[in-house]
C-alpha cells in the first residue's frame, strides 16, 4: 500500500534559520506529492504540490522538488520566519484522489 | 459558503451512543473525502464520494461508519454504537474536479468527536 514517512519532529529553530523537513513515500502508480500546513487553531491548508517527477512546487518561500529516484520530497525554506510556526504534512495523492499524510512535523520558530 | 464547513465543531458522547457528523463542501465541488485524524498523527482516508455516490469507502473501520452525501452535496458521516477508540479530529474535504490525483483539497476545520 501506499505510505508517507517524514521527519520526526519537533522541529526548533531561530527565525531566519534554513528549513529542511524529509519527506520520503512509498506508492504505487504516480502519485501526486503535497505538503500541507495547520497553523495553531486552524485547519489543514495546502502549501505547495507537484504533480510529476522533477516538479517544484513553490508558496510563501517554501519549496519542495519531487525526486522519484529517491522517492522523496523534501520541503525547504531559506529563512524561517515566526509566523511559520506551524505543523507540516506530506502526503501523496493517487487515482481518485485519496490521500495518504504522513503524521505530521512540528516546527517552531523562535525569534 | 467560502470554504468547507464542519458541524458541530466539538461532539462529546457516551460509549455506545449513535452520532452524526455533517459536512458542507464548497459550492460546486463534485468530490467529497472524509478523514480521521487522531492525536499526534496525520489524516487517515474513511471514504470518498463523487456526486451522490461512494466511488471509494476502503477506509471505513468497520461496519459502525457509514457516510451518506443523498443529494451530491452536504454529506453526513454516521457513526453507530460509538466506542473510546473512535475519539478523534473527524475532517472533511471538496475538490473541484472528478477526484483525480492532481486535485487540491480544501479541509473544513473538523469536528472533535470525545466518546466518553
Amino acid at each position: 500500500g501506499n505510505s508517507v514517512t517524514q521527519m520526526e519532529g519537533p522541529v526548533t529553530l531561530s527565525e531566519e534559520a534554513f528549513l529542511t523537513i524529509n519527506c520520503t513515500y512509498t506508492a504505487t502508480g504516480y502519485p501526486s506529492l503535497f505538503w500541507y500546513v495547520q497553523y495553531p487553531g486552524e485547519g489543514l491548508q495546502l502549501l505547495l504540490k507537484a504533480t510529476k517527477a522533477d516538479d517544484k512546487g513553490s508558496n510563501k518561500g517554501f519549496e519542495a522538488t519531487y525526486r522519484k529516484e529517491t522517492t522523496s520530497f523534501h520541503l525547504e525554506k531559506g529563512s524561517v520566519q515566526v509566523s511559520d510556526s506551524a505543523v507540516y504534512f506530506c502526503a501523496l495523492s493517487t487515482n481518485a484522489g485519496k490521500s495518504t499524510f504522513g503524521d505530521g512535523t512540528t516546527l517552531t520558530v523562535k525569534p | 459558503g467560502a470554504g468547507v464547513s464542519q458541524t458541530p465543531s466539538n461532539k462529546v458522547t457516551e460509549k455506545g451512543k449513535y452520532v452524526e457528523l455533517r459536512c458542507d463542501p464548497i459550492s460546486g465541488h463534485t468530490a467529497l473525502y472524509w478523514y480521521r485524524q487522531s492525536l499526534g498523527q496525520g489524516p487517515e482516508f474513511l471514504i470518498y464520494f463523487q456526486g451522490t455516490g461512494a466511488a471509494d469507502d476502503s477506509g471505513l473501520p468497520n461496519d459502525r461508519f457509514f457516510a451518506v452525501r443523498p443529494e451530491g452535496s452536504v454529506s453526513t458521516l454516521k457513526i453507530q454504537r460509538t466506542e473510546r477508540g473512535d475519539s478523534a479530529m473527524y475532517l472533511c474535504a471538496s475538490s473541484s474536479v472528478a477526484g483525480g490525483s492532481t486535485d487540491t483539497q480544501y479541509f473544513g476545520p473538523g469536528t472533535r468527536l470525545t466518546v466518553l
